[in-house]
């Protein structure tokens, strides 16, 4: 396998399910980002890891909570969501965690909260 | 707080038309980037870039550091390249990246 690669590609959760998202890079890359895009907004930077350290965490609620347990994994672990949390979500990475890098995309998890 | 515009918000152009979509913003640049996203939410990434010009095949992506200013250039556009146009920038801070609304683009043949 190459490139990002993100599971599940669909998610249907009900407000008080527990589930986690998960993104694997084959690009050997060191930095790791997590997006949201909403319908009809802007896409939004929730998460950066830099050689699995969380760089950036962009005031996103604690029912988000991300995981890195190497430089090739990110996990989003997501508890007691909302339903304006359904959104698309993407994983993303390039070499370095500074955004002057080429970023490459997954195709993300279309999640959907009840 | 950085701000990024871009215009138009919606393009629709005939088969081999030369295309522009612009992106103004408010803070100095550390880097600019242009996404493409396809219908079914895939991105990719385009160019990145700080000062001057890029090129890649039939597109182009010029920045005016001066004027805060940056324009990706389709030439010879063809229905493939409908798609949503995405421009991104990271300020000089540390605040990640700051994305455009971005430019829903329809080439019909």
């Amino acid at each position: 396998e190459t490139g990002v690669t993100q599971t599940p590609r669909h998610l249907v959760m009900g407000m008080t399910n527990k589930k986690s998202l998960k993104c694997e890079q084959h690009l050997g890359h060191n930095a790791m980002y997590w997006y949201k895009q909403s319908a009809k907004k802007p896409l939004e930077l929730m998460f950066v890891y830099n050689f699995k350290e969380q760089t950036e965490n962009n005031s996103v609620p604690s029912r988000f909570s991300p995981e890195c347990p190497n430089s090739s994994h990110l996990f989003l672990h997501l508890h007691t969501l909302q339903p304006e949390d359904s959104a698309l979500y993407l994983c993303a990475s390039s070499q370095g965690g500074t955004f002057t890098d080429t970023q490459y995309f997954g195709p993300g998890t279309r999640l959907t909260v009840l | 707080k950085n701000e990024v515009e871009q215009s138009p918000q919606n393009l629709t152009a005939q088969e081999g038309e030369f295309i522009t979509i612009n992106c103004s913003y408010s803070v100095g640049i550390s880097a600019l980037h242009w996404l493409q996203q396809h219908p079914g939410g895939g991105i990719v990434s385009l160019f990145m870039l700080s000062s001057g010009k890029k090129k890649h095949g039939r597109l182009i992506a010029t920045i005016n550091i001066q004027e805060k200013h940056s324009s990706l250039h389709i030439t010879a556009s063809h229905p493939r390249d409908s798609a949503v146009y995405i421009c991104a920038q990271r300020g000089g801070g540390a605040d990640g990246l700051t994305f455009g609304k971005g430019t829903h683009l329809i080439i019909q043949p």
